[in-house]
């Protein structure tokens, strides 16, 4: 148990599906983030939050919609998804963003899109 | 492009022998460095860190070795047990930056 926790663990949706992944930390932690694994690729930051405001957005597509509404829950929002987007989606904490310290994961959420 | 990357993508170790899982990054101004190990089904879980004033650093069972003149990293594992079986990813902190950039991990399996 690391102090993440991330919901659901899996999630089948159409590609007309709206769903949503929910993480939380319960570390006191200031930064938090969304990571894309894909197999056999390194894993990919999508989105870092810091004391509630997105500091970095690395090129994901639209469909993907991030939302932090305190600095202990971090959303994940999601619609028309295509087939190329299932993977694991790992979401991690640290304490602050400016580096220098590990970053904590979730046990991540399996989602496949049909 | 500056990457972290790892030599070996799989690593077969009998169990009881010692496993080293090496990795190379191409940015000299990174200056903080993380091992996880990743199990089936779950999320990556914090090993051991170093930093770049350290070229060595040890904790249970592992130990992380920094090499900056070749810039290598080295995760040494003693008597490796089944429970080791997973895949390491070392990860890289870039002076300046508010990431960690990953490898793509070698999967270690332990031989019982």
């Amino acid at each position: 148990e690391t102090g993440v926790t991330q919901t659901p663990r899996h999630l089948v949706m159409g590609m007309t599906n709206k769903k949503s992944l929910k993480c939380e930390q319960h570390l006191g932690h200031n930064a938090m983030y969304w990571y894309k694994q894909s197999a056999k690729k390194p894993l990919e930051l999508m989105f870092v939050y810091s004391l509630e405001e997105r500091v970095e957005n690395n090129s994901v597509p639209s469909r993907f919609s991030p939302e932090c509404p305190n600095s202990s829950h971090l959303f994940l929002h999601l619609h028309t998804l295509q087939p190329e987007d299932s993977a694991l989606y790992l979401c991690a904490s640290s304490q602050e963003i400016t580096g220098g310290t590990e970053a904590f994961f979730g046990q991540g959420t399996r989602l496949t899109v049909v | 492009g500056e990457s972290v990357g790892l030599h070996l993508p799989t690593l077969s170790v009998q169990e009881g022998d010692n496993s080293i899982i090496n990795c190379a990054y191409s940015n000299s101004a990174s200056d903080y460095f993380i091992w996880y190990k990743q199990e089936s089904g779950k999320g990556p879980q914090f090993i051991i860190d170093i930093r770049s004033n350290m070229d060595k650093r040890q904790g249970q069972r592992v130990t992380v070795l920094l090499n900056k003149t070749v810039k290598h990293l080295s995760l040494q594992i003693a008597a490796t047990q089944p429970g080791d079986s997973a895949v390491y990813f070392c990860a890289e902190d870039r002076a300046g930056s508010y990431q960690l950039t990953f490898g793509k991990g070698t999967k270690l399996s332990v031989i019982p």
